[in-house]
């Protein structure tokens, strides 16, 4: 298995600008959760599903962010939109309940 | 709500002496703690996790954490640093079905 894929890996743009994050669970694994990881705050968890279905967003700071989990094998962030202080590097992770599996992330800058 | 803490944001340790990496948690249950590391633009990979049963979890690279109910701290340890161990180190506790990071603790191993 490939590991979970997140596009892009890099992303710039400008403030005001609709962004979009996309991610590929590992096959089989049932759990996605996202992060978002920031030298201020650290790691924190945006949200995660359960066999496609939202079960905590809580961690979502705003109404700007959303997230989908059409199928088992695609997510989507979305940031509409964007501020420079969304700037960080956003982290798409899957589990078979025992770990998580980490992308690589995918690494934001807002002008 | 469960949580942990990692008192320390660095830690430095010369080569081939012995590390330690602290971590407390605050649970309500039983614990399931776990330690990833991530390294230089890469997303967080599982070294070791306690459940249940003996007190020393043995994980990846020689790692080791030592669950200790009574000062509620899951601390990681290795007999003998390497250069390559340097990165950043990540407590967590499972809570209900999410995984909660601790804020990280970078360790530099110095030749």
């Amino acid at each position: 298995d490939a590991g979970v894929i997140q596009s892009p890996r890099h992303e710039v743009t400008e403030m005001g600008q609709e962004v979009t994050l996309r991610c590929k669970p590992i096959s089989g694994h049932n759990s996605l959760f996202w992060y978002r990881q920031t030298m201020m705050r650290g790691l924190e968890l945006l949200i995660y599903f359960n066999n496609n279905v939202p079960i905590d967003d809580s961690g979502m700071p705003e109404d700007r962010f959303s997230a989908k989990m059409p199928n088992a094998s695609f997510s989507t962030l979305k940031i509409q939109p964007s501020e420079p202080r969304d700037s960080a590097v956003y982290f798409c992770a899957s589990s078979n309940r025992e770990k998580l599996f980490f992308g690589s992330g995918t690494q934001l800058s807002v002008l | 709500a469960q949580s942990v803490a990692q008192p320390e944001d660095q830690v430095n340790v010369a080569e081939g002496n012995p590390l330690t990496v602290k971590c407390t948690y605050s649970v309500s249950g039983n614990p399931y703690l776990f330690w990833y590391v991530q390294y230089p633009n890469r997303g967080l990979q599982f070294l070791l996790k306690y459940i249940t049963g003996d007190n020393l979890v043995k994980g990846s690279y020689g790692f080791e954490a030592e669950f200790n109910k009574s000062q509620t701290s899951f601390h990681l340890k290795k007999p003998s640093a390497l250069v390559s161990d340097s990165a950043l180190y990540f407590c967590a506790v499972r809570d209900l079905d999410k995984i909660i990071f601790g804020k990280g603790t970078r360790l530099h191993i110095l030749p």
